[in-house]
């Protein structure tokens, strides 16, 4: 996964409480994206940003938020972590015309 | 709802046979279709992909057939591996959009 790294890799947090995700990337990518993978649902996208404090929402936004202060940083937060929330979560990075170059992922459990 | 729709969920295939996972979709803005390979613990990366101005492309066992008049593609594994057991997803996207993934297929190859 060469110019993108996320962190943590593995975390577990109680219900109730904020948890913020972290992608950084080194490759100078305009666009950054946050997808969760659950069983049965493949790749669903949270949410992407096309530039420094430029995000929108994805198919799966509710209770997630996300900030982009600098090109190389993506960071996705939980306000309020839900059981629903268990998941991995990968970040991933595309230039203009190239496909997407995905993260390791973060597996969260929320207990 | 699913933008592109893959099948089947799973699938064992012998050693040196041919494995074949099937995608579809319904938006025609759709130019780039990718297929990811994702090994256990690890992100999905990107393994073949094509454009709808041609209706094959091979790389090595892995190919693609692509057929725009009915909106589906498909990824051809020949001489099937143990090595290539892992989850497929297919994906399309439009220009300058986001990527719309598939459900994505468990393939697992015996020896």
């Amino acid at each position: 996964d060469a110019g993108i790294t996320q962190s943590p890799r593995h975390k577990v947090t109680e219900t109730g409480t904020p948890v913020t995700l972290r992608c950084h990337q080194t490759e100078n990518h305009r666009y950054m994206y946050w997808y969760r993978q659950d069983p049965g649902h493949g790749l669903r996208l949270i949410h992407y940003s096309y530039g420094v404090k430029d995000t929108d929402k994805g198919e799966v936004s509710d209770g997630y938020s996300v900030s982009r202060s600098k090109t190389e940083d993506f960071l996705l937060t939980l306000e309020s972590a839900t059981s629903s929330q268990t998941s991995v979560y990968f970040c991933a990075i595309s230039g203009v015309e190239d496909g997407y170059t995905f993260g390791s992922g973060t597996r969260l459990t929320v207990v | 709802q699913q933008q592109v729709k893959q099948s089947p969920q799973s699938l064992i295939v012998q050693k040196g046979g041919i494995s074949i996972i099937n995608c579809a979709y319904e938006n025609t803005a759709f130019d780039y279709f990718p297929w990811y390979q994702q090994f256990p613990g690890k992100g999905p990366a990107l393994l073949i992909a094509i454009r709808p101005d041609v209706s094959e492309k091979k790389e090595g066992r892995f190919t693609i057939s692509f057929n725009k008049s009915a909106k589906q593609f498909s990824l051809h594994i020949m001489d099937s591996q143990p090595g290539d057991s892992a989850t497929y997803f297919c994906a399309a996207s439009s220009p300058g959009n986001q990527f719309y993934f598939g459900t994505g297929t468990s393939l697992t190859v015996i020896p």
